[in-house]
């Protein structure tokens, strides 16, 4: 299995809302990473685990909460967005943390009303 | 500051040879990669390079030639799916390691 799947495919969301993202992956990798791509810009990271264990947030505001609950699957917890949060939430993991290309999920495309 | 530039956007014809350049700025450098990514679809790994030189595969190849800085990712034998977008990503160095992507560059593959 060498695919990383993400849940949601779409989602439409009001601000006053509480939404979860969800990503799964079974090749055993142990670094996973929350994305968000708007439209013609590249991926801007947002979170990095690494063996489970949160080991960068760049400086995400707290309305989007990550969670690790097991090596193979990667949560993220939505709770009163904005619009301009509005945009592409792409899952990937690799086998160490920023080492080695990337596996992306398809992503999740989120619409904050 | 850490810095990665290629062009914008590119057009070429289908069949024909296309290179897209990178030259990149960084704390440090652990290996250059190329991604592609088709519209509304996230990005797909093409290519890896940590020493200099050119790695093949199939009708892609990567260039790397770390003391200037610069890559380069050739298409040849272009077809109408490799209209895409092709993001130059570099990996940096130290404890803080992440990668630093490019903008990317649009590819039209015209008929």
């Amino acid at each position: 299995d060498t695919e990383v799947t993400q849940t949601p495919k779409h989602l439409v969301m009001g601000m006053t809302n509480k939404k979860s993202l969800k990503c799964e992956q079974h090749m055993g990798h142990r670094a996973m990473y929350w994305y968000k791509q708007k439209a013609k810009k590249p991926p801007e990271l947002m979170f990095v685990y690494s063996y489970e264990k949160l080991s960068i947030n760049e400086s995400v505001p707290s309305r989007f909460s990550p969670e690790c609950p097991n090596s193979s699957l990667l949560n993220l917890h939505l709770h009163a967005l904005q619009p301009e949060d509005s945009a592409l939430y792409l899952c990937a993991s690799n086998w160490g943390a920023n080492t080695g290309e990337l596996f992306f999920g398809e992503g999740s495309r989120l619409t904050v009303l | 500051g850490q810095n990665i530039d290629q062009p914008t956007e590119m057009t070429a014809t289908e069949g024909a040879i296309v290179q897209i350049n990178c030259t990149y700025q960084t704390s440090g450098f652990n290996g250059l990669f190329w991604y592609q990514q088709h519209a509304g679809e996230a990005p797909t790994f093409l290519s890896y390079n940590v020493l200099d030189g050119l790695e093949e595969k199939g009708r892609f190849s990567s260039f790397l030639s770390r003391s200037k800085g610069y890559s380069y990712l050739l298409l040849k034998e272009l077809q109408m799916k490799d209209s895409a977008s092709y993001l130059c990503a570099v990996s940096n160095a130290g404890n803080n390691r992440k990668l630093i992507w490019g903008l990317g560059t649009s590819l039209a593959v015209n008929p």
